[in-house]
Formats: structure tokens, C-alpha cells, sequence
């Protein structure tokens, strides 16, 4: 089914390791974006991209890394795991043309650092 | 700091009433977008009204936007018990921050049998 997978649903992380966030589309979106859900705080913005090759910041991105060197893949790294980082991320895709269109989220990863 | 704020925090009616939320933002946009989540589960789309739009509507839902005074309304009406979940506003920014879609920290509501 086309869509936004993130992988995987769940993670346990210990303080101080490094792990990677997958995320991958199917629908040929320009667009996609990380955001991080934590309780009373809505969806902040981690990082975003508008198309392969070109990736940017959003209000949160200390701690995490992104690249995209696919139109399908956006994966976010943690350089070094921390508490404040257990949360529920989101990816997101769009398509660029335009710019208005809805996102399509993934289900989320669910990361708790202990 | 987060773009948009939303009015009210939780909200709680009745089957077959209406339901309204409020959002409010501080740059200028794009477009602005209404999303809703369920319990545990990803956002879904359910609107989208471009900055030079008043009004738009998509079956039971009826958005309004006045940049002037850079605020928007999402009107649910005939709510139903499915209507259960938490809605968010975000907006798409203008000029270079063109690919930057910033939510604001959402309205839970609750939809009584």
C-alpha cells in the first residue's frame, strides 16, 4: 500500500547510544519532514527536506542528524541518545508541487531512552 | 517557539452538536492545514485553505481563515462519537521557508455518546 512507513514501531534505547530512525515513501513526494510528539507540546519540527540532496532545520534539531540522498528515504539519525529524546516521532511526506497539499504521516516510532 | 496556538485545550459536547476550534498564528503563510489524530496513531489530513481563501468546506467540516487577523476556525458539524480525537492546525510558511509546516499543540476533543 502506498503510504509513509517508519520503522521500526518501537525502541528502548541506553543513554549515550546512536541509533538510526527509517523512514521511507512510496508516492514520489518532494517534501518530507520529523517531528517529535511529546505530551501538552503538539508536533515539533526536528528537520525537513524539499527534495533529495537538500535538507534543513526545524525548531528542535539539536541531537539529531538527517540526510537525503533519495526522493524515498529520510532517515534520522540520534548521534548520541539522551532522556529528553524518548518521545514519538513522526515522518511526514508531501508533494512539492504547488505546495498545497496535506502530508501524509507515517505511524510513528515510539523511543523511550532509559 | 511554536507557530500555532489553538483555543480551546480540550473540548467535550455531544452527539450532534457542534464542535468548533480556534487557531491562531504569527507569520505570514501559505496555506494553513487541519489535521486530526486519534489515540496513538498517526495525524491525517482533513483540510487545507490557502492564504487567499475565506472559507472552505469538506462534508461536515467548515474552515475559515482571516489573515488579517491571522486566525483560522475549524467547525465540525453534527458531531459524532468517531469524531473523538485530538485536532491540530499548521501552517506552511511563506517566501524561503517554503517546505516548513509547523503545528500547533492541538485540541483534544470529546464527543459523548
Amino acid at each position: 500500500n502506498a503510504g509513509v512507513t517508519q520503522t521500526p514501531k518501537f525502541q528502548v534505547l541506553k543513554t549515550g547510544q546512536s541509533m538510526t530512525l527509517q523512514c521511507a515513501q512510496d508516492m514520489n513526494h518532494e517534501y518530507m519532514s520529523w517531528y517529535r510528539q511529546d505530551p501538552g507540546m503538539g508536533l515539533r519540527l526536528i528537520h525537513y527536506s524539499v527534495g533529495a540532496g537538500i535538507t534543513d532545520q526545524g525548531e528542535v534539531p539539536n541531537g539529531y542528524n538527517v540526510s537525503r540522498s533519495t526522493t524515498e528515504d529520510f532517515p534520522l539519525r540520534l548521534l548520541s541518545a539522551a532522556p529528553s529524546q524518548t518521545s514519538v516521532y513522526f515522518c511526514a511526506s508531501s508533494p512539492g508541487q504547488g505546495r498545497n497539499y496535506g502530508y501524509t504521516f507515517g505511524s510513528g516510532t515510539r523511543l523511550t531512552v532509559v | 517557539s511554536q507557530q500555532g496556538e489553538e483555543d480551546p485545550q480540550a473540548l467535550s459536547i455531544q452527539e450532534g452538536e457542534n464542535a468548533t476550534m480556534n487557531c491562531s498564528y504569527k507569520t505570514s503563510i501559505n496555506n494553513l492545514q487541519w489535521y486530526r489524530q486519534n489515540s496513538g496513531r498517526g495525524l491525517v489530513h482533513l483540510i487545507l485553505i490557502r492564504s487567499n481563501e475565506r472559507e472552505k468546506h469538506s462534508g461536515r467540516l467548515r474552515v475559515t481563515l482571516d489573515t488579517s487577523k491571522k486566525s483560522s476556525s475549524l467547525l465540525i458539524t453534527a458531531s459524532r462519537a468517531a469524531d473523538t480525537a485530538s485536532y491540530f492546525c499548521a501552517t506552511r510558511a511563506g517566501g524561503t521557508s517554503y517546505g516548513k509546516l509547523t503545528f500547533g499543540q492541538g485540541t483534544i476533543l470529546t464527543v459523548h455518546p
